[in-house]
């Protein structure tokens, strides 16, 4: 069984500051994704990357996948309230190229 | 909205009725995938669907659960006999196609609770 861990479990920061978060795991996937739930909604998908050592920017976010495609991180410069939410990445298992494995998820607040 | 969309939002039911979710892919979209989210557990994997075909259901339980898409209408997930165990959120995601790079996109889930 694939498992991805997340960490820090819980973060807490105010505004401006600058936070990475971690998503790690013993097992290859063929890509991973990272997505922001909000409470009460689904997850809404922010980014795949797909290659080693990718890097992919989207705004203020920052998104790598480790060169051996089992870890990536997630750095967000200059953190706004409107960030705030359920940070989740999820692996894309290499035998079955459609299965999704979550993490359980960092949870960021953004003080005002 | 062209988004997925999952109905209803919230369900509840008692113990050993039946529970129907609904899920209506992405316009476009002929994959359906199911999800289920317990309180502190992380998303886990049910069932992938294509029109009607199951591909893969390793993630269902054995018993009492079962997923439908058929050619016309959206996909179904039907649990029978609910037990408070089922409480949980209930994800559907779509996609293009099946497996990489096709990304998955997720409805906004039905909160079933089971009384």
């Amino acid at each position: 069984t694939q498992l991805l861990e997340q960490s820090p479990q819980f973060l807490s920061i105010q505004e401006g500051e600058n936070l990475t978060v971690y998503c790690n795991s013993s097992s290859v996937f063929s890509s991973l994704q990272w997505y922001r739930q909000e409470p009460g909604e689904g997850p809404v998908l922010l980014v795949t990357v797909v290659t080693g050592g990718e890097v992919k920017k989207l705004k203020r976010l920052t998104f790598q996948f480790g060169d051996a495609r089992k870890d990536s991180s997630l750095h967000i410069t200059a953190a706004q309230p409107g960030d705030t939410g359920l940070y989740l990445c999820a692996g894309v298992d290499v035998g079955s190229n459609y299965k999704l494995t979550f993490g359980k998820g960092t949870l960021l607040t953004v003080n005002p | 909205n062209a988004g997925v969309m999952q109905n209803p939002r919230h369900l509840v039911r008692r113990r050993g009725q039946e529970a129907r979710l609904r899920c209506s892919p992405m316009k476009g979209h002929s994959h359906v995938y199911w999800y289920r989210q317990l309180p502190e557990e992380g998303l886990k994997f049910m069932v992938y669907l294509q029109k009607e075909n199951i591909i893969d259901e390793s993630g269902m339980p054995k018993e009492r659960f079962s997923a439908e898409f058929p050619k016309e209408g959206p996909s179904i997930l039907r649990i029978q006999q609910v037990v408070r165990g089922d409480s949980a959120a209930y994800f559907c995601a779509s996609s293009l196609g099946g497996g990489a790079p096709y990304e998955q996109y997720f409805g906004p889930g039905t909160r079933l609770t089971v009384t």
